[in-house]
């Protein structure tokens, strides 16, 4: 089973500040990874797939990069909705399908 | 619109058996793989089961496999998820998902979920 860890798991900024959230995979998952955020009391949204493809509709701000072992979600200037949980999810080596943890982006 | 409606969550003794449902709509809901994924309550999420679009092969992780069982009709563009011998540690909320491609089992869409509460 490929174990995704997150980095940080809290990370506190400011609407206008640069976020950088971390996915680090127990082996190479090649490009085959998922971002997704997900706000309180509310379903998961799909935000990148494929490590750097952004979904249907999401802006511009969020942009993934990265491949192997090591990823990263950029969130390039905080906006007051951007302020949510965001998880990593890899399909390489599956089943099972496996999640990170999540990482809490908090004002 | 791609639109994802779960049912069939609720109180369920541990050992008991439930069925939840997804009511598909806005997609062409045969030519698709569906997924269920869950979260317990102030966790994450976990993966709970697959199963493929014109093939109908099903996946499960080793934590529910045996007891739980997914299915769909076509025909009424439903996803199901019957669960037995439940425990403790199955009490989450039930997202259906729609995976994006194929087996590119990553997912676009979201249903709202519906909790399952596993107690005596």
């Amino acid at each position: 089973e490929i174990v995704l860890t997150q980095s940080p798991a809290t990370l506190s900024l400011s609407p206008g500040e640069r976020a950088t959230l971390s996915c680090r995979a127990s082996q190479s998952v090649s490009s085959y990874l998922a971002w997704y955020q997900q706000k309180p009391g509310q379903a998961p949204s799909l935000l990148i797939y494929d490590a750097s493809n952004r979904a249907t509709g999401i802006p511009a701000r969020f942009s993934g990069s990265g491949s192997g072992t090591d990823f990263t979600l950029t969130i390039s200037s905080l906006e007051p909705e951007d302020f949510a949980v965001y998880y990593c999810q890899q399909r390489s080596v599956w089943p099972p399908i496996t999640f990170g943890q999540g990482t809490r982006l908090e004002i | 619109e791609v639109q994802l409606l779960e049912s069939g969550g609720g109180l369920i003794q541990p050992g008991g058996s439930l069925r939840l449902s997804c009511a598909a709509s806005g997609f062409t809901f045969s030519t698709y793989a569906m997924s269920w994924v869950r979260q317990a309550p102030g966790k994450g999420l976990e993966w709970v089961s697959t199963i493929g679009g014109s093939d109908d092969r099903t996946y499960y992780p080793d934590s529910v496999k045996g007891r739980f069982i997914i299915s769909r009709d076509d025909s009424e563009n439903t996803l199901y998820l019957q669960m037995n011998s439940l425990r403790g540690e199955d009490t989450a909320v039930y997202y259906c998902a729609k995976v994006r491609r194929a087996y590119d089992v990553d997912f676009d869409h979201w249903g709202q979920g519906t909790l399952v509460t596993v107690s005596s």
